[in-house]
C-alpha cells in the first residue's frame, strides 16, 4: 500500500519568505508526526496529532512554526519568516494511534534550504 | 527527561565483517526501544523494536539488538554486513505507557561499508 509522501521534495527560499511542507499519511492512520533533522544533529520532535485531540505543540522550536491537520489526514507546516537556522530536512510519520510503542512509519522529507 | 546517546558518530567496515552499532539511553524505567534506517534521499525505515521478552530481538536485513538492562544498552548486531547496508543508522526510545508516541532519536551512526 502506499506510504507516508511529502511534498515538495526539496524547496529553496530566500530569509524572510514563509513556506508550506505537506504531508500525507497512510490511509487510517490516526497519528502523524513532525520530527525536524538538521545536519549534525538527530531528529527533532516538533508537533504530532492524535485524531480530532489538540496537537501536542511541545517541540515547536518558536512561534514561526505552526502545523494544522484537515479532516484527519493531510497536514501542513508553515514557517513563517523563515531563517537561515531553518534549513533542515523536515519529516513527517504517521502510525495507526499515538502510544508509546506504535511503529511509526516515515516519509521521505522535505529538504528546505534558507538562503 | 529521556535521551539516547549513540557514541559512534562514523563506523567503517569491509563487506562481510561483523557490525555492532552503540545504543545507550537514559529513562527511568524500561522503554520501547527502536532501530530505524535511513538510506541517502529516504525516509527512516523500521529494523527492529523492543517492547518487552525476550531481550534478543530479530528484525530485518538480518540485523538482531540486544537490549540490556543493566547496562541501558540496545546495540544494533549483523554477522555479516553487505555493500546495501551502508546508511546512517538511528537509535529511538518511547515512553511506555504513554499516549503520546513521541520517539526520542540519537543523533545517528553513518555506516560506510568498503568492497
Amino acid at each position: 500500500g502506499a506510504g507516508v509522501s511529502q511534498s515538495p521534495s526539496n524547496k529553496v527560499t530566500e530569509k524572510g519568505k514563509d513556506v508550506e511542507l505537506r504531508c500525507d499519511p497512510i490511509s487510517g492512520h490516526t497519528a502523524l508526526y513532525w520530527y525536524r533533522q538538521s545536519l549534525g544533529q538527530g531528529l527533532e520532535f516538533l508537533i504530532y496529532f492524535q485524531g480530532n485531540s489538540a496537537p501536542d505543540k511541545s517541540g515547536l522550536p518558536s512561534d514561526r512554526f505552526s502545523a494544522e491537520r484537515t479532516g484527519g489526514s493531510v497536514s501542513t507546516l508553515t514557517i513563517q519568516r523563515t531563517q537561515q537556522e531553518d534549513s533542515a530536512v523536515y519529516l513527517c510519520a504517521s502510525s495507526l494511534v499515538a502510544r508509546g510503542g506504535e511503529t511509526q512509519y516515515f516519509g521521505p522529507g522535505t529538504r528546505l534550504l534558507v538562503l | 527527561a529521556q535521551s539516547v546517546t549513540q557514541p559512534d558518530i562514523h563506523i567503517t567496515v569491509s563487506e562481510g565483517a561483523s557490525l555492532e552499532l552503540r545504543c545507550n539511553y537514559s529513562y527511568g524505567a524500561t522503554p520501547y526501544l527502536f532501530w530505524y534506517v535511513q538510506s541517502p534521499g529516504q525516509g527512516l525505515q523500521l529494523l527492529l523494536k523492543y517492547f518487552s521478552g525476550d531481550t534478543l530481538v530479530q528484525g530485518i536485513k538480518g540485523f538482531e539488538a540486544e537490549f540490556k538492562r543493566s547496562q541501558s544498552s540496545f546495540n544494533l548486531r549483523k554477522p555479516s554486513v553487505h555493500w546495501s547496508d551502508a546508511a546512517e543508522y538511528f537509535c529511538a526510545v518511547g515512553d511506555r505507557g504513554s499516549t503520546l508516541g513521541r520517539l526520542y532519536f540519537g543523533r545517528g551512526t553513518q555506516l560506510t561499508v568498503w568492497p
